[in-house]
């Protein structure tokens, strides 16, 4: 199993531009998730999923969109990059029956300018 | 909010034990209580969780106090690759609740 991948590793964006952050799991966890991480602090929740066709806000769902059209991928879109929105980004799943940990994966380094 | 408090840093010397705290004063009946640590900018890692009784695996062990509103992770021999931020969450198992992460202790080991 590859587990949670996430491309792309490293990305910059101008102020106003539109990206996709990918993230992809093989291990058929019904519950995933997105967390930003700016410098020096926790994690904090942005949207979530707990199966296909069903997604809902975090803690910090402004200027984020994400749709799960499948169980194995759960992209989120930056519609159009603040400078606010510099963060490193991590994507977790986990299934949702039974008492599971949450598996993460590397994290995507994003800088808008 | 988190549900959970923890120190913002902790320091412990190499080879001893590191004893990280958390208090999860509003937890309900079926919450787990889970940790997590983030070692340098990586993805975090799952550590060790635990519903009431203590709990042991080959990382850590999770002590938890009877009325379970405040829990203890234990690193035994603390060595610089445990150098990391350690988070503390609580989690109703199977339920499509938010996961929060809290700012977590930086633990700091010390030659």
């Amino acid at each position: 199993n590859a587990g949670v991948t996430q491309t792309p590793k490293f990305q910059v964006l101008k102020t106003g531009q539109s990206m996709t952050l990918q993230c992809a799991q093989d291990m058929n966890h019904e519950y995933m998730s997105w967390y930003r991480q700016d410098p020096g602090m926790g994690l904090r929740l942005i949207h979530y999923s707990v199966g296909a066709g069903i997604t809902d806000q975090g803690e910090v769902p402004n200027g984020y969109n994400v749709s799960r059209s499948t169980t194995e991928d759960f992209p989120l879109r930056l519609l159009s990059a603040a400078p606010s929105q510099t963060s490193v980004y991590f994507c977790a799943s986990s299934p949702l029956a039974g008492n599971y940990e949450q598996y993460f994966g590397p994290g995507t380094r994003l800088t808008v300018t | 909010d988190a549900k959970t408090t923890q120190p913002p840093s902790m320091d412990c010397a190499e080879g001893r034990a590191a004893n990280l705290p958390c208090n999860h004063s509003t937890i309900s009946g079926n919450e787990y209580v889970y940790w997590y640590r983030q070692i340098h900018s990586q993805g975090p890692q799952y550590i060790i969780h635990g519903l009431k009784n203590n709990e042991t695996n080959e990382m850590a062990s999770l002590i938890i106090t009877e009325d379970r509103k405040s829990s203890t992770l234990i690193l035994p021999h603390a060595t610089l690759r445990d150098t990391a931020v350690y988070y503390c969450i609580v989690r109703v198992a199977g339920r499509d609740d938010k996961i929060i992460f809290g700012k977590g202790t930086r633990l700091h080991i010390l030659p």
